[in-house]
């Protein structure tokens, strides 16, 4: 089984402030965890991903999150937010082993003052 | 590389008409799946369909059925429209590796009244 929780159904940041979402998973194998963003009016998008290697993993637009297995959290973050940041962004989660199915978090809206 | 293309991209339907929502995808993709989005609850899957030829329910599946014509394409009915299916639905595709990231389309919003 596996699931995901995403704290915070809305964050809200100044522009060029320091950008978190957290998201936290339970899956009882490895998991393959991902980061996808939604713009108004659009369909989902990969940020990044992590699957096996590295904690640190780098995304698209300067995202990146760390995957921490003893506090089974994968947080993403970004230094410095920016106005075109704005948008829906969702956690996912896909267990290793033969799994098809990813089950998503219920979404964190991201918004960006100036 | 059009990716995953979804049509009609909207509709309005009156409550007990049918419909079928299209899919396809060019990127030679094993794995399709049908979402609906609703405001709070995030994406639900309601079926996919692991590879050709095979299809398996999701978390709501109820007043939907689906058809994976062929490789390409992966079309959702619904036969008795309920105002309660009033959503936003995507489609995506996935390669078959368990990493494999989910491609998603535009998005069909679909209100029934």
């Amino acid at each position: 089984a596996q699931s995901v929780t995403q704290l915070g159904s809305h964050v809200s940041v100044s522009e060029g402030a320091l950008v978190l979402l957290r998201c936290n998973y339970s899956s009882s194998v490895p998991p393959y965890l991902f980061w996808y963003v939604q713009y108004p009016n659009q369909g989902l998008q990969l940020l990044l991903k992590y699957t096996t290697g590295a904690t640190l993993v780098k995304g698209i637009n300067g995202f990146e999150a760390e995957f921490k297995k003893s506090e089974t959290s994968f947080h993403l973050t970004k230094p410095s937010a920016h106005m075109s940041d704005a948008a829906e962004y969702f956690c996912a989660v896909r267990a290793s082993g033969g799994s098809y199915i990813p089950t998503f978090g219920r979404g964190t809206s991201l918004i960006v003052h100036p | 590389n059009a990716g995953v293309t979804q049509t009609p991209k909207f509709q309005v339907l009156k409550t007990g008409q049918s419909m079928t929502l299209q899919c396809a995808q060019d990127m030679n993709h094993n794995s399709m799946y049908w979402y609906r989005q609703d405001p709070g609850m995030g994406l639900r899957l309601i079926y996919y369909s692991a590879s050709e030829g095979t299809t398996d329910k999701g978390e709501v599946p109820n007043g939907y059925n689906v058809s994976r014509l062929n490789k390409r394409e992966f079309s959702l009915r619904l036969e008795s429209a309920a105002p309660s299916q009033t959503s936003v639905y995507f489609c995506a595709s996935s390669g078959q590796a368990d990493n494999s990231p989910l491609h998603f389309g535009n998005g069909t919003r679909l209100t029934v009244t």
